[in-house]
This record gives structure tokens, sequence and C-alpha cells, in this order.
């Protein structure tokens, strides 16, 4: 069946420090999401990229849809503390194991 | 609008006792979903309804029955209770069901399994 894994499984980041998870898929995806969940909370839509090589940014946000539409990544710029949280990358109807980010103030 | 709403908050169950998780949306969605979150391992679908009347298996469907009450409504029971159930349980809902239909999660409900 069809696998999406994410690495890395946590990262710990200094504040201000860039962050990257990048999302693999082991099927060509449709579109993908991305999802965000702070702790203790439940996943919220980020964003969704549907061409081959689209990039779309929301503010300190980078995402990008690999060309093969198999892999993805969500780049932060400059973390927050309220960047803290896991993210996850979804295709249809199947989650990314998720990355833990977080940052040290 | 309170979005999707999860009974209860959190449960503790011992091995081979039921119980039944209860989802609910007021946005009108055709399609509600159940999933089960366990560290490391993501988020994996156990059931989802793509319309009222119609329910299909996931990724993890063992152990578990779903019911689509009504378009608002979608339960998920467990008839009994196992420790590898213990797991935090994430209701959902979308439009449609399709690739790119934004989902929509319920605040979760954690369950304990002794």
């Amino acid at each position: 069946g069809q696998q999406v894994m994410q690495i890395p499984q946590y990262q710990h980041v200094q504040e201000g420090e860039d962050f990257t998870t990048y999302c693999n898929s082991s099927t060509t995806l449709s579109n993908i999401q991305w999802y965000k969940q702070r702790p203790g909370g439940h996943p919220v839509f980020l964003i969704q990229l549907v061409k081959s090589g689209e990039v779309k940014k929301q503010k300190r946000l980078t995402f990008q849809f690999g060309e093969a539409k198999k892999n993805s990544s969500l780049h932060i710029t400059a973390t927050q503390t309220t960047d803290v949280g896991t993210y996850f990358c979804a295709g249809y109807l199947f989650f990314g194991t998720g990355t833990r980010l977080t940052v040290i103030p | 609008n309170a979005g999707v709403t999860q009974t209860p908050k959190f449960q503790v169950l011992k091995t081979g006792q039921s119980m039944t998780l209860q989802c609910a949306q007021d946005m009108n969605h055709n399609s509600m979903y159940w999933y089960r979150q366990d560290p490391g391992m993501g988020l994996r679908l156990i059931y989802y309804s793509a319309s009222e009347g119609t329910t299909d298996k996931g990724e993890v469907p063992n152990g578990y029955n779903v019911s689509r009450l009504n378009k608002r409504e979608f339960s998920l029971r467990l008839e009994s209770a196992a420790p590898s159930q213990t797991s935090v349980y994430f209701c959902a809902s979308s439009r449609v069901q399709g690739a790119g239909e934004t989902q929509y999660f319920g605040p979760g409900t954690r369950l304990l399994v002794l």
C-alpha cells in the first residue's frame, strides 16, 4: 500500500534558525497537503500543492512539490517559538509520519 | 459554528470493555473520517464515510466498527478494547471525499486501555 514517510522525525532548533522537513511518497500523488499540529492540539490545514514543481509561500514558510510529484518539503525561515508543533504532509487518505519541531528560545 | 466536536475528551477502559466515540460536524460536510494517532506513526485512517449511508475501511480497521448515523454524525465503536488500542482518536470531515479536499479535525479523544 501507499506509504508517506517524513524526515526527520524530530528536530530541535534555536530560535532564529531555519528548519526543513521532507516528505516522500512511495507512489505519485495528485496533490499534497500540509498540516500543523500544536502540542496537545489537532491537525490544522496549512496549504495544498497540486502542480509538479510548485512552490508556495506563506510568510516564513515555503512549500515545494517535487517534479515527479512523489516528494515535498516545508522550509521555515528564522523559526519562532510559535512554530513549535508537528508538521504532517498528506496524500489522499494517507498522512506522513510527521516531524516534531522544538524551538529553543 | 463549532466545527467538528468529539466526545468524550478522555476515557480509561479496562481490557474487554466496549465504548463508542462520538463525532459530529456542523459544516454540512459530506465526508467524515476516523484516525488514530500513535507516537512516531503519524495519523492512520481507521474508517471513513464518503457520504451518508456509506462507510469504508481504511488502513487499520481491525477491532473497530463505525456508524454514519446521519450527515452530521459518525461514531466509532470498540467492541472489546485491547491495550493496543490505547491512542488518540481524531475525527475529521471534508466537504466531499477526494484528493485535494481539506480535512477539518476535531479536538481528539485520548483513550487509555488498561
